[in-house]
């Protein structure tokens, strides 16, 4: 069936530097997105949002990017910390009224001090 | 509550025999979601419940599967004669209301592990 997934399992970077984790998603009817992070242990702990009508979301350190026409969702992590080592994962809404989540692999994040 | 709590975090058991899985939303959240996840996998969703309706049980992987939340608030995961492969991961989350945008916050986790 279709399904959210990921381009990269793992992804390694020294503290400093800016993160990109990518998604890809072939739902057309994928109405929202959600970004997730999973530290080791704990439950999935919500980032950032976007909707469907949007191609770019901003929060603090972190910036959501949606490409309707390749169907590409890509998280950026600014000035990456230890703190933010976690797995990602995306996760959508495929039309429904109630906000049932589709969630993708994940890629595992691993910042170097 | 400060957050959503589930219990037991841990559960062993052998095939064949019943578990019952326990899931304490936010109070005053509306809506709470019980989703399966396999290591290194995302969530899968299984069921939820809008107060006490489960308007959508459709995730249940079989009929050895049943979820309730009588009052709604405080929910169960019932595995019947459960097997190997229902070793996993089970989550609970809850969120203010139903509909997209409203933010799920997630739960510990059980890890049910089936001998």
């Amino acid at each position: 069936g279709e399904s959210v997934g990921l381009h990269l399992p793992t992804l390694s970077v020294q503290e400093g530097d800016n993160s990109i984790i990518n998604c890809a998603y072939s739902n057309s009817a994928s109405d929202y997105f959600i970004w997730y992070k999973q530290e080791s242990g704990k439950g999935p702990q919500f980032i950032i949002d976007i909707r469907s009508n949007m191609d770019k979301r901003q929060g603090q350190r972190v910036t959501v990017l949606l490409n309707k026409t390749v169907k590409h969702l890509s998280l950026q992590i600014a000035a990456t910390q230890p703190g933010d080592s976690a797995v990602y994962f995306c996760a959508e809404n495929i039309g429904t009224s109630y906000g049932k989540l589709t969630f993708g692999q994940g890629t595992i994040l691993t910042v170097h001090p | 509550g400060a957050g959503v709590s589930q219990s037991p975090r841990y559960k062993v058991t052998k095939r064949g025999q019943d578990v019952t899985l326990r899931c304490d939303p936010i109070s005053s959240h509306a809506t709470l979601y019980w989703y399966q996840q396999a290591l290194g996998q995302g969530p899968e969703f299984l069921t939820y419940f809008n107060y006490e309706a489960q308007p959508d049980k459709s995730g249940l992987p079989s009929d050895r599967f049943s979820a309730e939340r009588p009052e709604g608030s405080i929910s169960t995961l019932t595995i019947q004669r459960t097997e190997q492969r229902d070793s996993a991961m089970y989550r609970c989350a809850s969120s203010p209301r139903a509909g997209v945008g409203n933010e799920q916050f997630f739960g510990p986790g059980t890890r049910l592990t089936v001998l």
